[in-house]
């Protein structure tokens, strides 16, 4: 069946330091990527997403791009700070053949980041 | 627009018992998946509805069961709590299922 893997945490770095989270994934049909982060007593926020092969997602510094050849959607940032220190979950959701919904959600294990000042 | 609302936050039960957990999505959104989410298997989702109608459904026991009401708010039931069932039980919206879908914070789970 489709899986996640993620970089098992956690990760410590400095403020201003590149963060790197890998992820790889296992799918049968077409995935949608998606990275989430969950901070502490909160629920999952939606990082960034790529649809297709080649796709790159970014949001607030953060990139991934899907690489179909290497099925890799690793999480990169240039300069993190100490606000994102959090838990970081890469996911897909695939659609298979039958276009089916994006309604389940794939989930790694998540990466916890802590940043230090 | 107001976010994914998940009540209540934090719920204690004891072995046997069966618990009730609500969901209401964001406004127009009809598709509403549960996760649940533990320290040992991590996130795992449990069901999805749209329109009233479970369109998926995950690898739980039929103890787990949910329903969707004609305005989109969605109820999980488990029944016969277990310790294990202690977890961190998350639900999400999204327009149409084919979205990125939006979390609520949880709800707190714990069986005694």
């Amino acid at each position: 069946g489709d899986s996640v893997t993620q970089m098992e945490g956690p990760v410590t770095l400095s403020e201003e330091a590149f963060l790197t989270i890998n992820c790889t994934y296992t799918a049968t049909g077409y995935p949608s990527l998606f990275w989430y982060v969950q901070y502490p007593g909160e629920g999952l926020q939606l990082l960034l997403k790529a649809t297709k092969a080649d796709d790159k997602g970014s949001n607030k510094g953060f990139e991934a791009t899907y690489r179909k050849e290497t099925t890799s959607f690793h999480l990169e940032k240039g300069s993190v700070q100490v606000s994102d220190s959090a838990v970081y979950f890469c996911a897909l959701s695939d659609r298979g053949n039958y276009g089916g919904s994006q309604g389940n959600l794939i989930f790694g294990k998540g990466t916890k980041l802590s940043v230090k000042p | 627009k107001a976010g994914v609302t998940q009540t209540p936050r934090y719920l204690i039960k004891t072995r046997g018992q069966q618990v009730t957990l609500s969901c209401s999505p964001i406004s127009g959104h009809r598709s509403v998946s549960w996760y649940q989410q533990t320290p040992g298997q991590g996130l795992q989702f449990l069901f999805e509805y749209f329109s009233e109608t479970q369109r998926n459904k995950g690898n739980f026991p039929g103890r787990f069961s949910g329903r969707q009401f004609s305005n989109s708010r969605s109820e999980m039931n488990v029944s016969t709590l277990e310790l294990g069932d202690s977890a961190l039980y998350l639900c999400a919206s999204s327009d149409t299922g084919n979205q990125p879908q939006h979390f609520g914070d949880g709800t707190r789970l714990s069986i005694l």
